[in-house]
């Protein structure tokens, strides 16, 4: 089945303590993205990478970092998380001009 | 001006009627464009996809592109219960730094709601 997984789904963590959420799609796409959503904010788009170890910044990159190392991983890293990081995360992969697929989200708290 | 704007909402609509959801867009090099449903606490799915001009019909959903006024629209027809979601508009703008059709931008979506 074509999918993007992402894990954990759900996360509480405490100010400070490093954190990855994994992304993983089978479906040989070129592109990946991680998005964040926020009430009344919409989707924001943190990093996207184009394909392996080409990456970029996105609308809202402060306080990420990701890797993109194989094609069909892009995890995405808080090495510092703070509170404001608190939201509903999901990624995404695509080919070019082509529809979007969104894994199922990871809802994070940052105590 | 934001590359893509939804009106804003939420729309009500009774059961059995039209929904009609609106989107422009800023960029007219702009190829793709994309309309997402999603549930809350839910991800966005796809429901609709137009590359060209004019309307694209698929079961009690239609959507309609007008590259020249640059506005795209999905009409919902027969609207049931199960269609109240947020509805997500998506375009695939041309970007100087990533290459063509390598942006894909969201509105920030319109919550429908059907009433029974």
């Amino acid at each position: 089945e074509a999918q993007v997984t992402q894990n954990p789904r759900y996360l509480i963590t405490v100010t400070g303590k490093k954190l990855t959420v994994t992304c993983s799609q089978n479906m040989n796409h070129e592109y990946m993205s991680w998005y964040r959503q926020d009430p009344g904010l919409g989707l924001r788009q943190i990093y996207y990478s184009m394909n392996v170890e080409v990456t970029d910044k996105g609308d809202v990159p402060e306080g990420y970092k990701v890797s993109r190392k194989e094609k069909r991983n892009f995890p995405l890293i808080l090495e510092s998380p703070s509170p404001n990081q608190t939201s509903l995360y999901f990624c995404a992969s695509r080919t070019g001009g082509n529809e979007q697929f969104f894994g199922p989200g990871t809802r994070l708290t940052v105590l | 001006q934001k590359e893509v704007e939804q009106n804003s909402g939420p729309l009500s609509v009774p059961e059995g009627a039209i929904a009609s959801l609106n989107c422009t867009y800023s960029d007219r090099g702009s190829q793709s464009f994309f309309w997402y449903r999603q549930y809350s606490g839910k991800s966005p799915e796809l429901i609709m996809s137009i590359y060209s001009n004019g309307d694209k019909e698929d079961g009690r959903f239609t959507a309609q592109l007008n590259k020249a006024s640059q506005y795209v629209s999905l009409l919902i027809r027969d609207s049931q219960p199960s269609d109240s979601a947020t509805y997500l508009c998506a375009v695939n703008i041309l970007s100087a730094e990533r290459g063509a059709n390598s942006k894909l931008t969201f509105g920030k979506g319109i919550t429908l709601s059907v009433r029974p």
